[in-house]
């Protein structure tokens, strides 16, 4: 079964760092792209980066310089380094499947959550 | 960046009905990377149309996409119970549109 398990959310405190990870199985993870998307309370879903079957990575200009999403190919693992984190990140974090060349992301996880809170 | 803006907002209506959901874009996007996906309450995003026009896998034939430059759009032919969700346009690897919701009338 092709499954993608996310995990690392919790309380943090603003300026604070957390890292993601989410856990990939069933499909041979470095021939995909990957994502992470995250949706606050209430809100709609927000792109937060990708990264490449060649390492490369996407940022929006809301986390450029402060988030840092990386993988593992070898333990089909994504992860999600965010660092001086703000109230406004606080939301629930999927990772996703980029589809290949069809450009659309066909399978994600079930969340995790991030609170930033003093 | 490129932004999307869908609507209307919310769209009421019957099961049965016709939906037509609406994305356009601050400047053309080319088709190939124009996305939809449905979202139900408490469960993540599901695929439903890529590349402006092709369903993803398991998706049913009611739903359709179409659109090119600045302008998409996305029909459900006849409103099932299950239908009834948020959708979401996004330009692959960048911004989603700020979704309508499809209630029921």
């Amino acid at each position: 079964e092709v499954q993608l398990v996310e995990s690392g959310g919790g309380l943090v405190q603003p300026g604070g760092s957390l890292r993601l990870s989410c856990a990939a199985s069933g499909f041979t993870f470095s021939s995909y792209d990957m994502h992470w998307v995250r949706q606050a309370t209430g809100k709609g879903l927000e792109w937060v980066s990708a990264i490449g079957t060649a390492g490369d990575t996407y940022y929006p200009g809301s986390v450029k310089g402060r988030f840092t999403i990386s993988r593992e190919n070898a333990k089909n693992s994504l992860y999600l380094q965010m660092n001086s984190l703000r109230a406004g990140d606080t939301a629930v974090y999927y990772c996703a499947r980029g589809s290949g060349t069809d450009y659309g992301m066909d399978v994600w996880g079930q969340g995790t959550t991030v609170t930033v809170s003093s | 960046e490129i932004v999307l803006t869908q609507s209307p907002g919310t769209l009421s209506l019957s099961p049965g009905e016709r939906a037509t959901l609406s994305c356009r874009a601050s400047q053309s996007v080319s088709s190939s990377y124009l996305a939809w996906y449905q979202q139900k309450p408490g469960q993540a995003p599901r695929l439903l149309i890529y590349g402006a026009s092709s369903r993803a896998t398991g998706i049913p034939d009611r739903f359709s996409g179409s659109g090119s430059g600045t302008d998409f759009t996305l029909t459900i032919s006849r409103l099932e119970p299950e239908d009834f969700a948020v959708y979401y346009c996004q330009q692959y690897g960048s911004s989603f549109g700020q979704g309508t919701k499809v209630e029921i009338k």
